[in-house]
């Protein structure tokens, strides 16, 4: 198997602009998790979706983030508008177990925003 | 208020000796506890979970013990080599059931 998989690896991007990142779960997989990782605060959950149902979006900062998962395989996060504070490193994981069990991480999205 | 420590300091050893990194929690009652590895550039990787219930955990040259009442996880690993210098995160779920909360790392670095 592939392993999760996400694009892009890398987007430089202008505050206000659009931003899309997506992640392929791994196969068989039913727990897709969205974390964000800065040197500030380390990793930060920002929403998990079970059998494609969102759980707990309690970490999506704001209503600028929005994510969804239009199949058992494939979820988008969606930045509209981007500012400089969103820059990150954005990754995306899945689980066979659910929410407690083993996370498999993909390599990540860095963001930045100017 | 509740949180995850772990040393924000970088540990420095020796190749060959053993690395021991510490993950204290507060006010969490987690049913288990994760540890995973994260090299530059790159996301975390699973290396091994315990549960409540179990004190110490093996898996070839990593340990990993739990103490609920000391509200704390160790971390081993013997007979360190350079190609274990990573970063080092612990994840736990603050309570039974609930989803996976990470620590913010601590960076070990093994000399050779």
């Amino acid at each position: 198997d592939a392993g999760v998989i996400q694009s892009p690896r890398h987007e430089v991007t202008e505050m206000g602009q659009e931003v899309t990142l997506r992640c392929k779960l791994i196969s068989g997989h039913n727990s897709l998790f969205w974390y964000r990782q800065t040197m500030m605060r380390g990793l930060e959950l920002l929403i998990y979706f079970n059998n494609n149902v969102p759980i707990d979006d309690s970490g999506m900062p704001e209503d600028r983030f929005s994510a969804k998962m239009p199949n058992a395989s494939f979820s988008t996060l969606k930045i509209q508008p981007s500012e400089p504070r969103d820059s990150a490193v954005y990754f995306c994981a899945s689980s066979a177990t659910g929410s407690t069990g083993e996370l498999f991480f993909g390599e990540g999205s860095r963001l930045t925003v100017l | 208020s509740q949180k995850i420590e772990q040393n924000s300091e970088a540990l420095n050893i020796q190749e060959g000796k053993t690395a021991t990194l510490t993950c204290n929690y507060t006010n969490y009652s987690p049913a288990y506890l994760q540890w995973y590895r994260q090299d530059p550039g790159r996301g975390p990787v699973f290396l091994l979970l315990i549960r409540e219930n179990e004190k110490e955990k093996r898996k070839e040259r990593l340990k990993v013990t739990f103490d609920t009442t000391l509200k704390q996880s160790l971390f081993h690993i013997t007979a360190s080599q350079p190609a274990d210098s990573a970063t080092y995160l612990c994840a736990l779920d603050i309570f039974t059931g609930d989803k996976l909360t990470f620590g913010t790392g601590t960076r070990l670095a093994v000399r050779p």
